[in-house]
């Protein structure tokens, strides 16, 4: 059975501050992607990447894809409240498995 | 990006009813959707996956009788919980995939929030 191990799976952090959410796994997917869902709403593809090493910046978000195809991670800088929610990271190969999900808030 | 949409997006049934929820994608055809379920500050369990035209292929511990699909077009799925009982209220999300991607990206519906009484 893949499985996905997000870390952590609670983040309170106050606006203006960096944070890293870890995703890891020991199976290799031939991709990976991030979500970014909202309370009572469907999750919403924020990033696909593909190949090994790739790192893929969307704003002040940057991911990373591990050279080996089993990791990832999402890094986000001078978090705002608008980034609060919850992320969640998920790995392809045939079917979507997602990780246990990050719950970020963030305060002003 | 592309829209996948989920109907109803919250239904009360009392113990004992069936109740149907519907994937629709808007603008584009799918051969393969998935549906999900998720409880409260938790991730999404994948519960079975829908082919158009054939049965659904379903995940360990979940009961294919429970949880009917359908996948009769290319645009719509079903997920119908068979004689629902309380501990079936859940948020249930179907998502689509593009036919032409084959990386895995998913679109989600809405979701549909599921109380039985």
């Amino acid at each position: 059975t893949q499985l996905l191990e997000q870390s952590p799976q609670f983040l309170s952090i106050q606006e203006g501050e960096n944070l890293t959410v870890y995703c890891n796994s020991s199976s290799v997917f031939s991709s990976l992607q991030w979500y970014r869902q909202e309370p009572g709403e469907g999750p919403v593809l924020l990033v696909t990447v593909v190949t090994g090493g790739e790192v893929k910046k969307l704003k002040r978000l940057t991911f990373q894809f591990g050279d080996a195809r089993k990791d990832s991670s999402l890094h986000i800088t001078a978090a705002q409240p608008g980034d609060t929610g919850l992320y969640l990271c998920a790995g392809y190969e045939g079917k979507l498995i997602f990780g246990q999900g990050t719950e970020l808030s963030v305060k002003p | 990006g592309a829209v996948v949409s989920q109907h109803p997006s919250w239904v009360i049934c009392k113990s004992g009813t069936s109740v149907k929820i519907e994937c629709r994608s808007l603008d584009f055809q799918a051969t393969t959707m998935f549906w999900y379920r998720q409880f409260p500050k938790q991730s999404l369990m994948l519960m079975a996956t829908s082919n158009e035209g054939s049965k659904a292929t379903y995940e360990q511990g979940v009961e294919k009788d429970k949880f009917l699909i359908n996948h009769a077009s290319l645009t719509l799925s079903t997920l119908t919980v068979t004689s629902a009982h309380p501990e079936d209220s859940s948020f249930y999300i179907c998502s689509a995939r593009v036919l032409a991607a084959n990386t895995g990206e998913l679109f989600f519906g809405e979701g549909s929030r599921l109380t039985v009484l």
